[in-house]
């Protein structure tokens, strides 16, 4: 089955920036996105189709993908922004979403 | 704006049923595909299944296939999950979200979730 990988945990001082992997052997054509899900609330929608980012979600945070991994950047880090952060895509071969196993972000 | 209400949660014992209900507002239902994804606690999101927004095409992870069915009730804006054969590694939070547009896998708008616990 398709399995994409996460590290566990990300720590990073307020106003550096945050860069948490999502890898696979080939991801083809397949598009990731991202979510952030915050302590005790529902998931959010970050990322779109590798880097393209829904209204309302500031430019501090941006996807991109080359080879084997996609990336989330999160720029000027800030206290709010510890939270999970999940990759995810839709396997056409299997018709299956697959997420990642989540990357938890510490706000030093 | 997009509102989605889960419902239907509480707690069941092993090999019983249990249907969870979403109500969608805010949106255009029958447009949409919609999701049912859940998260053991402590634990990861995991998908459990998708229905097309006609509902003719249905998907499910291969941990719930032939034990879950998901429904929608386009006249009522309702999104339903039917859960048989209940095991204990089924306790989850269960949240209802759509779909951005057939085959792309973007989940756009979660609700809130409804807990389920398979206990004896």
């Amino acid at each position: 089955s398709y399995v994409l990988t996460q590290p566990p945990s990300v720590s990073v001082a307020p106003g550096q920036t945050a860069t948490i992997s999502c890898g696979r052997n080939n991801f083809g054509s397949k598009k990731v996105n991202w979510y952030q899900q915050k302590a005790g609330q529902a998931p959010v929608l970050l990322v779109h189709d590798d880097s393209d980012r829904p209204s309302g979600i500031p430019d501090r945070f941006s996807g991109s993908k080359s080879g084997n991994t996609a990336t989330l950047t999160i720029n000027r880090v800030e206290v709010g922004d510890e939270a999970d952060y999940y990759c995810q895509l839709w396997d056409s071969i299997s018709d299956h979403v697959v997420f990642g196993g989540g990357t938890k972000l510490t706000v030093l | 704006q997009v509102q989605l209400v889960e419902s239907g949660g509480g707690v069941v014992q092993p090999g019983r049923s249990l249907r969870l209900s979403c109500v969608a507002s805010g949106f255009t239902f029958n447009n949409y595909g919609f999701h049912w994804v859940r998260q053991a606690p402590g634990k990861g999101l995991e998908w459990v299944a998708l229905i097309s927004y006609d509902g003719d095409n249905h998907y499910y992870a291969d941990s719930v296939k032939g034990r879950f069915t998901i429904s929608r009730d386009d006249s009522k804006s309702t999104l339903y999950l039917q859960m048989n054969s209940l095991r204990r590694e089924d306790t989850a939070m269960y949240y209802c979200a759509t779909d951005d547009y057939y085959g792309s896998g973007i989940i756009t708008n979660w609700g809130q979730g409804t807990l389920v616990t398979v206990s004896s």
